[in-house]
């Protein structure tokens, strides 16, 4: 096991609502990134925290917006949800910012909205 | 142009078979390159890294082709155990965070 892990594991939302996702990141990791990957894709770049701070962003809108913490535990937060919004979340965690560093991943929280 | 393409396959192998595909990628300046395997509906685990040189572990071997802009993994000897979805990743530049994958290469090896 990764050390990674995210709650709830499941969860069903209708159009409109809001969700937060929780992510807490593997022992001495001070880095998290987040991904969303629909069904029968790969698992898409949303942001990325490092030490607290935002350290990167995909190309996705304002409306995916995130935190972490000083214990680098992380949030994503999700407004106004839509349709497409439905799929796995999943978070990663390493030791630093890079790409060269190794991102292990948690076990994700499938999202369905209807 | 997506930023990393894979082959979906399915890969239908026997047991004890060999099989190999590839991966593209657009991004000239990436310097990072990974294969991560995904189990149905598990989240994605790092099966390797792929260096320059080419490099192998085990059953597998993973090589880079720069020039080409190209990745590939060859699997020896599948197992039963080997089937799944193979995820081709690709990072940017040194100071760069994002991580890009494929769609992923399903595998299914059957008795």
């Amino acid at each position: 096991e990764t050390g990674v892990t995210q709650s709830p594991t499941h969860l069903i939302k209708t159009r409109g609502q809001q969700v937060t996702l929780r992510c807490s990141s593997q022992s001495g990791h001070n880095t998290v990134s987040w991904y969303q990957q629909a069904l029968g894709q790969g698992p898409q770049f949303i942001f990325q925290y490092y030490r607290e701070e935002e350290n990167g962003r995909g190309n996705f809108p304002p409306r995916f917006s995130g935190l972490q913490f000083p214990n680098y535990s992380s949030e994503l937060n999700v407004n106004a949800l839509e349709l497409d919004d439905s799929a796995l979340y999943l978070c990663a965690s390493s030791l630093g910012g890079h790409t060269t560093d190794t991102q292990y991943f948690g076990p994700g929280t499938r999202l369905t909205v209807l | 142009r997506k930023e990393v393409e894979q082959d979906p396959g399915p890969f239908n192998v026997p047991e004890g078979a060999t099989v190999a595909f590839n991966c593209t990628y657009s991004n000239s300046a990436s310097q990072s390159f990974f294969w991560y395997r995904q189990d149905c509906r598990k989240e994605p685990k790092l099966l390797m890294s792929v260096y320059s040189s080419g490099n192998e572990d085990g059953r597998f071997t993973a090589q880079l082709n720069r020039a080409s802009q190209y990745i590939s993994l060859l699997i020896r000897d599948s197992k039963l155990s080997d089937s799944a979805t193979y995820l081709c990743v690709v990072g940017g530049s040194s100071n760069d965070y994002k991580l890009s994958f494929g769609a992923g290469t399903t595998v299914t090896v059957r008795a």
